[in-house]
């Protein structure tokens, strides 16, 4: 049973518009949340993080929500640029598992110009 | 130069044959682990090793096994290859000490055929 889920697998947007990105998880005990951004032919590379200490983490275009009593985290693109088209992981990880990494399956981010 | 180099990058190989996927690291981390990418399944945890004497199965270990040869190195080994390991897969590292210890660097990937 998958225990970080990413229900969209692919959304389309317009350039310049927002880009909202959807994850869910089931472990209570997860306690620090990664986006993870992949183009084709190489590997994940972090975007944003946000510790369940904190409703929100902020970078630039990029901001990370997280709702602990839904169990839920979302990714706000604004604006987006065609350069953001690519898969986008959530993962999570709990402390006292050691930190490894929990990830759901994807969602394929495509911005149109 | 890339932090995280695996190799090969892409392999062919037939069902039952022996096959080793090799990462090496120049970030200086002591972890590292091995993941496996199938469509819709997001990266799954085949192995980690917290040191080069700390070797630990993932989720999905069944068919595989590693080896820790040093602190940069970690390969994985598929004994004998069958078709459902087709995939493609990564290597990562993460720094146990280093403030960001969540966060954990990916290579470019391997992808493997298993004919």
């Amino acid at each position: 049973d998958q225990q970080v889920k990413q229900n969209s697998p692919s959304l389309s947007v317009q350039e310049g518009r927002i880009s909202i990105l959807n994850c869910d998880y089931t472990n209570s005990m997860f306690d620090y949340f990664l986006w993870y951004k992949k183009y084709p032919a190489e590997g994940p590379t972090f975007l944003i993080s946000i510790s369940s200490i904190k409703d929100k983490n902020e970078d630039g275009r990029f901001t990370v929500f997280l709702n602990k009593s839904a169990k839920h985290l979302s990714l706000h693109i604004v604006p987006s640029q065609p350069g953001d088209s690519a898969v986008y992981f959530c993962a999570a990880s709990a402390s006292a598992a050691g930190n490894k990494l929990t990830f759901g399956g994807g969602t394929r981010v495509l911005v149109k110009p | 130069d890339a932090d995280v180099t695996q190799t090969p990058r892409n392999r062919i190989t037939k069902t039952g044959k022996r096959i080793m996927l090799e990462c090496s690291q120049t970030k200086g981390h002591d972890r590292m682990y091995w993941y496996r990418q199938d469509p819709g399944l997001g990266l799954r945890l085949i192995y980690y090793s917290f040191d080069v004497k700390d070797i630990n199965k993932g989720e999905i270990s069944d068919g595989y096994s590693v080896s820790r040869q040093a602190q940069a190195k970690f390969s994985l080994s598929l004994e004998s290859a069958i078709p459902n390991q087709t995939a493609l897969y990564f290597c990562a590292t993460s720094d146990s000490q280093g403030t960001s210890y969540n966060e954990q660097f990916f290579g470019p990937g391997t992808r493997l055929t298993v004919l």
